[in-house]
């Protein structure tokens, strides 16, 4: 069974500092990875997928991601966070025989001014 | 193209009563995913349909059941309801299985008196 684990469940950072949320995953097989954010009251809305191809994944809102396979990995960074990217992030995992998503606990992020 | 729409946005219930939500997904997806998210159990896996068909189910009781009608529209039903199952539930469509990115709708705030 696929899991995903995410490393901190609270993470807090200063107005331009680098942005670093963790997620490691469990898998046989490089599955399919996934991050959403979420903010209060809302649905998940998708920052950036992994599909096997390159390996260093842009997203949005300045986000990207590495799939790296050696430490079954895909972490989520941005240079220089902004008061927008408060919320609540997931990483999420879909073996690539199946039909749903696996997600990680979650990390929240706040950022100080 | 509209997104994904949940209704009813929010609702309250009585112990042992019975709900239906209903989900209507981005025009062209044939997938529709249901998801669960709690405070303490975090965002768990329901259901998925995919042409009228489940083709997965989640660890949750008989209690919870789902269907897919022809224009891809979903519900998912909970009967009995219990206390635990206050919570947002999410759908998401895509386009299929693994590789495709799902889309979440905004949820239905469930909550069980």
């Amino acid at each position: 069974a696929q899991s995903v684990t995410q490393l901190g469940s609270h993470v807090s950072v200063s107005e331009g500092a680098l942005v670093l949320l963790r997620c490691n995953y469990s898998s046989s097989v490089p599955p399919y990875l996934f991050w959403y954010v979420q903010y209060p009251n809302q649905g998940l809305q998708l920052l950036l997928k992994y599909t096997s191809a390159a390996t260093l994944v842009k997203g949005i809102n300045g986000f990207e991601a590495e799939f790296k396979k050696s430490e079954t990995s895909f972490h989520l960074t941005k240079p220089s966070a902004h008061m927008s990217d408060a919320a609540e992030y997931f990483c999420a995992v879909s073996p690539s025989n199946d039909y749903k998503l696996s997600f990680g606990a979650g990390t929240t992020v706040t950022v100080r001014a | 193209k509209a997104g994904v729409t949940q209704t009813p946005r929010y609702l309250i219930k009585t112990r042992g009563q019975q709900v239906t939500l209903s989900c209507s997904p981005i025009s062209g997806h044939r997938s529709v995913s249901w998801y669960q998210q709690t405070p303490g159990q975090g965002l768990q896996f329901l259901f998925e349909y995919f042409s009228e068909t489940q083709r997965n189910k989640g660890n949750f009781p008989g209690r919870f059941s789902g269907r897919q009608f022809s224009n891809s529209r979903s519900e998912m039903n909970v009967s009995t309801l219990e206390l635990g199952d206050s919570a947002l539930y999410l759908c998401a469509s895509s386009l299929g299985g693994g590789r495709y990115e799902q889309f979440f709708g905004p949820g239905t705030r469930l909550t069980v008196l």
